[in-house]
């Protein structure tokens, strides 16, 4: 039962583009929205992440837009360059019993082309 | 470089035979977690342990089991092994016990059972 739904799949944008990925949850009682990036052979890394008090974060190219009543997040990549060709997970905390685990989307694979 | 020492950084297995993958938190993190991540599966989430003790499970098989010693270091031990089992398989780190914090990712153990 997928609880983080995250698209597209794969995305391919032109150098100096902008590339926008999305995530959709289901579970209001999230309170961190991360998003990570992974290039091949190793393992991912916290690129930014919000909480649902803002509806908006920034950090240099990269931003997060929340939208509480959609129940949406996604995650803007400003000025694309060659360098941000890499696959994008979103996650969030989701409760398993008495604790939460942090789930992750399925991962979007962006290509950035020069 | 996170923090996170994963070893080994590759294990090829057969079928019906058990491995121990090994993961060394980031200093001063006290949680650590296992993920495994498969080609048609994403990143799954196995199990979470904080101070030595066992806070959240996943989607962990009967045949892997974990733990977490004194010195905060983790393995994941992986019994009867079959060829589904293949994957990449990685542990993080954060400071606390929560998911609202940064969890730093080693690079990962790839396991391929023939």
């Amino acid at each position: 039962q997928q609880q983080v739904k995250q698209s597209p799949q794969s995305l391919i944008v032109q150098k100096g583009g902008i590339s926008i990925i999305n995530c959709a949850y289901e579970n209001t009682a999230f309170d961190y929205f991360p998003w990570y990036q992974q290039f091949p052979g190793k393992g991912p890394a916290l690129l930014i992440a919000i909480r649902p008090d803002v509806s908006e974060k920034k950090e240099g190219r990269f931003t997060i837009s929340f939208n509480k009543s959609a129940k949406q997040f996604s995650l803007h990549i400003m000025d694309s360059q060659p360098g941000d060709s890499a696959t994008y997970f979103c996650a969030a905390p989701i409760s398993s019993g008495s604790a939460r685990q942090l789930t992750f989307g399925s991962g979007t694979q962006l290509t950035v082309l020069p | 470089d996170s923090g996170v020492t994963q070893t080994p950084k590759h294990l090829i297995t057969a079928t019906g035979q058990r491995v121990t993958l090994r993961c060394s938190p980031r200093s001063g993190d006290l949680s650590v977690y296992w993920y495994q991540q498969s080609l048609d599966q994403g990143l799954q989430f196995l199990i979470q342990y904080y101070n030595g003790e066992e806070r959240a499970k996943g989607n962990i098989l009967e045949r892997f089991s974990a733990q977490q010693f004194p010195d905060l270091h983790s393995e994941l031990n992986l019994s009867s092994l079959e060829l589904g089992d293949s994957a990449l398989y990685f542990c993080a780190s954060s400071v606390g016990r929560s998911l609202n914090t940064e969890a730093f990712f080693g690079q990962g153990t790839r396991l391929t059972v023939v």
